[in-house]
Formats: structure tokens, sequence, C-alpha cells
């Protein structure tokens, strides 16, 4: 059961440069979300998604999208990557058990270093 | 709307000491409770959970009691191991929200 899925892991990227982070999860969950973590700051949500084909923004949206296409995957883009978009990006996802949220279940994390 | 408040790391104790990290919550309804674990390097994964008052919630030593009339959910541990080393979230969902709340983390440092 491999849960929730992030590629890449690590990477490196230069000032400009465009990337995606891939989410997969395999739970058939309705709710995505994408966090990034900095030290001090705890969790900070960035997008969200509540089902297949809609997002939304979160706490932290600017200079970052997303796609959520199929239930299964949600997709964060950065266009021209900053220095402060260096952290790592952390995904998970939910669901509910009739009236409830169920727990968030989170992926490996992505850590990016932008130079 | 939402909110989770839990103290402030780091709280560093010496092996087979008592724990206690404190959190509160605000939310509207009848949330369910969480206390999530971050070991270094990984994602978060849940510790612990509560869905009604006065239920206790318990893994690994760890055990949190979801009480209302105090709004909080207190994760202890009777004899920490160096292993229990990490960082602790407190987090909630309410049912209307599709967004869970998370408190800011406690970082803990057990010492042999």
């Amino acid at each position: 059961n491999a849960g929730v899925t992030q590629t890449p892991k690590f990477r490196v990227l230069k000032t400009g440069q465009s990337m995606t982070l891939l989410c997969a999860q395999d739970m058939n969950h309705e709710y995505m979300y994408w966090y990034r973590q900095d030290p001090g700051m705890g969790l900070r949500l960035i997008h969200y998604s509540v089902g297949e084909g809609t997002t939304a923004k979160g706490e932290v949206p600017d200079g970052y999208n997303v796609s959520r296409l199929k239930k299964q995957n949600f997709l964060l883009g950065l266009e021209s990557a900053a220095p402060s978009q260096t952290s790592v990006y952390f995904c998970a996802s939910s669901s509910k058990t009739g009236p409830m949220n169920t727990e968030a279940f989170f992926g490996q994390g992505t850590r990016l270093t932008v130079v | 709307g939402d909110s989770v408040t839990q103290m402030e790391g780091p709280v560093t104790l010496s092996e087979e000491a008592f724990l206690t990290i404190n959190c509160t919550y605000t939310a509207t309804g009848y949330p369910s409770l969480f206390w999530y674990v971050q070991y270094p390097g990984e994602g978060l994964q849940l510790l612990l959970k509560a869905t009604k008052a006065d239920d206790k919630g318990s893994n690994k030593g760890f055990e949190a009691t979801y009480r209302k009339e105090t709004t909080s959910f207190h994760l202890e541990k009777g004899s920490v191991q160096v292993s229990d080393s990490a960082v602790y979230f407190c987090a909630l969902a309410s049912g209307g929200s599709y967004i869970p709340t998370f408190g800011r983390g406690t970082s803990l440092i057990v010492h042999p």
C-alpha cells in the first residue's frame, strides 16, 4: 500500500527555472493538499483540491500553480523559481467518513533548493 | 476560524522522563483531533486521534484525551525514549471544513 507518493524527493533549481512536483495517492481520497515547511514556520498551505478538476488557494499561493486532472494526482508547479521558494514541500490527502474528516496522509516530502 | 495552539519547543528531556505537550484549539462544532509525529527527514504520520469529547487516543505509549470543556488535547507519555525525538503536531479537522488545521509543531529532544 503506497499511500501518498511524491516525486522527486530532492531537486536543485536555478532562479527562474520551472518545475513540477507530482503527488499521487492510491486511497481514493477526495481532498488533496500542498504544504511547504520552513524552519520555525510550521506547515503552510499553498493550494488544495476538494475533487477532480477543482483547486483553491491556501495561505501562501503566490508563485505556485496546481492542477488536479485526475483524482489520484495533484501537481504543484513553479513557473519561475525564486530563492524564497527554497523549502520542503509536502503533499497530503484526506477524505470524509460521514460528516467527519479523516486524518491526513502525508508524502515523504520534496526538498527543493533554489540557487 | 479554526486554530490550534501548541507549546513552543524545543522540549528537552532525559530518557524515561514524563512528557507533556500542551495543545488547545478553537473550532466551530465538534472537530476530530489528532497528533502527528514527524521524524527527521520524513513526512508527518498520524500518532493518535480522538473523534468526540472524552475520547482518549493512544498509541506507542502516547496518550491524549479530548477535553471539550477546556478545548484541549494534551499529549502525554509516561517514559520517553531517545527514539521519541521528533517534531509533534497537534491538528484538528472540522466537519464543515475541507482543510485540516495544524499547530506549529513542538520539537522533542530526548537525551540518553
